[in-house]
């Protein structure tokens, strides 16, 4: 156990909707980040928070937004959902954004787009 | 570009070894960590080499040489319960970029 947790475990969207996903770091740990994990790949960096700001995003459109809250909690919102937005959705925490600093990993939400 | 190279798929039986060879193409990264997945599970951390080298952490060895853009991670005294995925990823920017993955078929 990472200590990290993720809810929901599961959800099913329809094209179009919104959905957050909500992530629940170590306390302590000052960066969260999120990936994405389609099915049969490696996970996908989407962006990190650190002390509540942006820190990084990968190549994701600007419908992929997040929130970083004093009490370790972290959300990953996507707008406007497509179909292969499909994936497992997780996020990892570390003590801190510094240089090789170990990512600890939730166990993820699946989402399904239909 | 950024890529890590895996092999998709390895078999092998219990009690042997089994070596995960990742080669990549990229630069200015601060290490190679290596991750294992169980179905349906999370990314768990097995390892991270910082520096050239071999990192021994009980039945699980890593190796990086930068040189040769390439490393490895060494698995003995194969369980079943090692059968997963497992990946290996370059820590640069403070993110991690991942390879695709292999998945490893333990039989008895």
């Amino acid at each position: 156990e990472t200590g990290v947790t993720q809810s929901p475990t599961h959800l099913i969207k329809t094209r179009g909707q919104q959905v957050t996903l909500r992530c629940s770091s170590q306390s302590g740990h000052n960066t969260v980040s999120w990936y994405q994990q389609a099915l049969g790949q490696g996970p996908q960096f989407i962006f990190q928070y650190y002390r509540e700001e942006e820190n990084g995003r990968g190549n994701f459109p600007p419908r992929f937004s997040g929130l970083q809250f004093p009490n370790y909690s972290s959300e990953l919102n996507v707008n406007a959902l497509e179909l292969d937005d499909s994936a497992l959705y997780l996020c990892a925490s570390s003590l801190d954004s510094g240089a090789g600093e170990t990512q600890y990993f939730g166990p993820g939400t699946r989402l399904l787009v239909l | 570009g950024q890529s890590l190279e895996q092999p998709s798929e390895v078999t092998a039986v219990e009690g042997a070894i089994v070596q995960i060879n990742c080669t990549y193409q990229t630069s200015g990264f601060y290490g190679l960590s290596w991750y294992q997945q169980h179905d349906g599970g999370a990314p768990t951390f097995l390892s991270y080499n910082a520096l050239d080298g071999l990192e021994e952490t009980g039945r699980f060895s890593s190796f990086l040489s930068r040189s040769d853009s390439y490393g490895y991670l060494l698995l003995q005294e194969l369980q079943m319960k090692d059968s997963a995925s497992y990946f290996c990823a370059v820590l640069r920017d403070n993110k991690l970029i991942f390879g695709a993955g292999t998945r490893l078929a333990v039989h008895p």
